[in-house]
């Protein structure tokens, strides 16, 4: 079955720090990639995603690659703020599923520090 | 355009008793999925709905059922709740079926005492 791995946090920075988390998937076929981000109690927000092999997906900053090789898609920013500061989970669909169900990594939380 | 909104935001209820959470996707959004967010089991999937049709099943026991109306907008029924069914209940729509991008709602935080 599909499934993501994520660096465990919490992730410790300080402000204008680089900042990366490291994604792993497996699936069959060739899912799409996402990353979202949940600020405290609120919902998941979509952060950016990635469709197909080498794209890169970016947003506010934030950027990810598509690596088919590695099977992988480590989020990057960088030079964090402290409104960055929440918990980030990545997440895959897969396009031999004909619905949209996501499977998602375990989830990063991220604390800047000013 | 108006969010996933999800309804209500906070619930109490007792250990034995059913609940019924409600979820109304993004205008034109014909599928509609649920997730079961807990600390210790992270995100995970409930069921799809796509035009009045469950598309996909997630691994929860028969206890927790949906359905789709006409609309689009969902809701989730959970009978014989129990302790472990505590957790942060969200909604996500999107446009179509087959790996298109999702957006959520703010979730249901149910607790059962």
């Amino acid at each position: 079955g599909n499934s993501v791995t994520q660096m465990e946090g919490p992730v410790t920075l300080s402000e204008e720090a680089f900042l990366t988390i490291n994604c792993t998937y497996t699936a069959t076929g060739y899912p799409s990639l996402f990353w979202y981000v949940q600020y405290p109690g609120e919902g998941l927000q979509l952060l950016l995603k990635a469709t197909k092999a080498d794209d890169k997906g970016s947003n506010k900053g934030f950027e990810a690659t598509y690596r088919k090789e590695t099977t992988s898609f480590h989020l990057e920013k960088g030079s964090v703020q402290v409104s960055d500061s929440a918990v980030y989970f990545c997440a895959l669909s897969d396009h031999n599923n004909a619905g949209n169900m996501l499977t998602f990594g375990g989830g990063t939380r991220l604390m800047v520090k000013p | 355009k108006a969010g996933v909104t999800q309804t209500p935001r906070y619930l109490i209820k007792t250990r034995g008793q059913q609940v019924t959470l409600s979820c109304s996707p993004i205008s034109g959004h014909r599928s509609v999925s649920w997730y079961q967010q807990t600390p210790g089991q992270g995100l995970q999937f409930l069921f799809e709905y796509f035009s009045e049709t469950q598309r996909n099943k997630g691994n929860f026991p028969g206890r927790f059922s949906g359905r789709q109306f006409s609309n689009s907008r969902s809701e989730m029924n959970v009978s014989t709740l129990e302790l472990g069914d505590s957790a942060l209940y969200l909604c996500a729509s999107s446009l179509n079926t087959g790996g298109t991008e999702a957006f959520f709602g703010q979730g249901t935080r149910l607790t059962v005492v």
